[in-house]
C-alpha cells in the first residue's frame, strides 16, 4: 500500500526550531518528487516547498523562503521539513504529498498521495 | 505572480443536484498544470481531478473537469450526500504551487 506518514510535529516557542519527517512506503520513493502543504485552523490549503526526485532542486512558498529548508533521505525513504525562526502564522497542519510531475505518476501534475499530517503550534 | 479564485464561496444543493464550482486564474495556464481536490473534515486532501478533466484512480464518474486558458470548473453531476465537503483547485507554475481558496459546499 502507498503510503506517507509525516512526524516531528508539536508546540514549539516563537523563534524556535522544528524538523517535521514524511516516512513513505509502498513506491521506490527516489523517482518521484515530493511537496509539503500546510493549512492553518480553520483556513485553506496553502502549498509550502516542493523537492524534486533527485533532491537537486528545490521550491519554496515566498512565506517560507529564507525560513524553511527541505530535504530528502532516497535511502531512507524520508522528506524532511526544516523550519526555522518560528512565527504564531506558522501554526498550521503539515501535510506531505507524493508531487506528480507529468509523465511520472500521473499523466499531468497532481499530488496523488498524501500523508495524515502533523500539528505544529507555535506559541509561547 | 497567478491567483486562482474560486467560486462560489459556499453552494447551498439539495441531494441529487448538480454542483458547478469555478476556479478562476488571473492569466491563462495550461490545462496540464490544473487540479481538483476534495476535503473531508479532519482529513488530507484527496486528488479528483487533474491536467483540469482526468480523473484520478478510484473517483466516480459524477465527478468531471473542464476548462481551459483562466476558466476552469468542476461538476459533480448528481450530489451524494459524502459530497458536501469543502473542494481546492490547484495550479502548478514553474517553481511554485498555488491553491484556490476553496468552496464549501453544503446542504441545502
Amino acid at each position: 500500500e502507498v503510503q506517507l506518514l509525516e512526524s516531528g510535529g508539536g508546540l514549539v516557542q516563537p523563534g524556535g526550531s522544528l524538523r517535521l519527517s514524511c516516512a513513505a512506503s509502498g513506491f521506490t520513493f527516489s523517482n518521484y518528487a515530493m511537496s509539503w502543504a500546510r493549512q492553518a485552523p480553520g483556513k485553506g490549503l496553502e502549498w509550502v516547498s516542493a523537492i524534486s526526485s533527485s533532491g537537486g532542486a528545490t521550491y519554496f512558498a515566498d512565506s517560507v523562503k529564507d525560513q524553511f529548508t527541505i530535504s530528502r533521505d532516497n535511502s531512507r525513504n524520508t522528506l524532511y521539513l526544516q523550519m526555522n525562526s518560528l512565527r504564531a502564522e506558522d501554526t498550521a497542519i503539515y501535510y506531505c504529498a507524493r508531487y506528480c510531475v507529468g509523465g511520472s505518476c500521473l499523466p499531468y501534475y497532481g499530488m496523488d498521495v498524501w500523508g495524515q499530517g502533523t500539528t505544529v503550534t507555535v506559541s509561547s | 505572480e497567478i491567483v486562482l479564485t474560486q467560486s462560489p464561496g459556499t453552494l447551498s444543493l439539495s441531494p441529487g443536484e448538480r454542483a458547478t464550482l469555478s476556479c478562476r486564474a488571473s492569466q491563462s495556464v495550461s490545462s496540464r498544470y490544473l487540479a481538483w481536490y476534495q476535503q473531508k473534515p479532519g482529513l488530507a486532501p484527496r486528488l479528483l481531478i487533474y491536467g483540469a478533466s482526468s480523473r484520478a484512480t478510484g473517483i466516480p464518474d459524477r465527478f468531471s473537469g473542464s476548462g481551459s486558458g483562466t476558466d476552469f470548473t468542476l461538476t459533480i453531476s448528481r450530489l451524494e450526500p459524502e459530497d458536501f465537503t469543502v473542494y481546492y483547485c490547484q495550479q502548478f507554475g514553474t517553481s511554485r504551487i498555488i491553491f484556490g481558496q476553496g468552496t464549501r459546499l453544503e446542504i441545502k
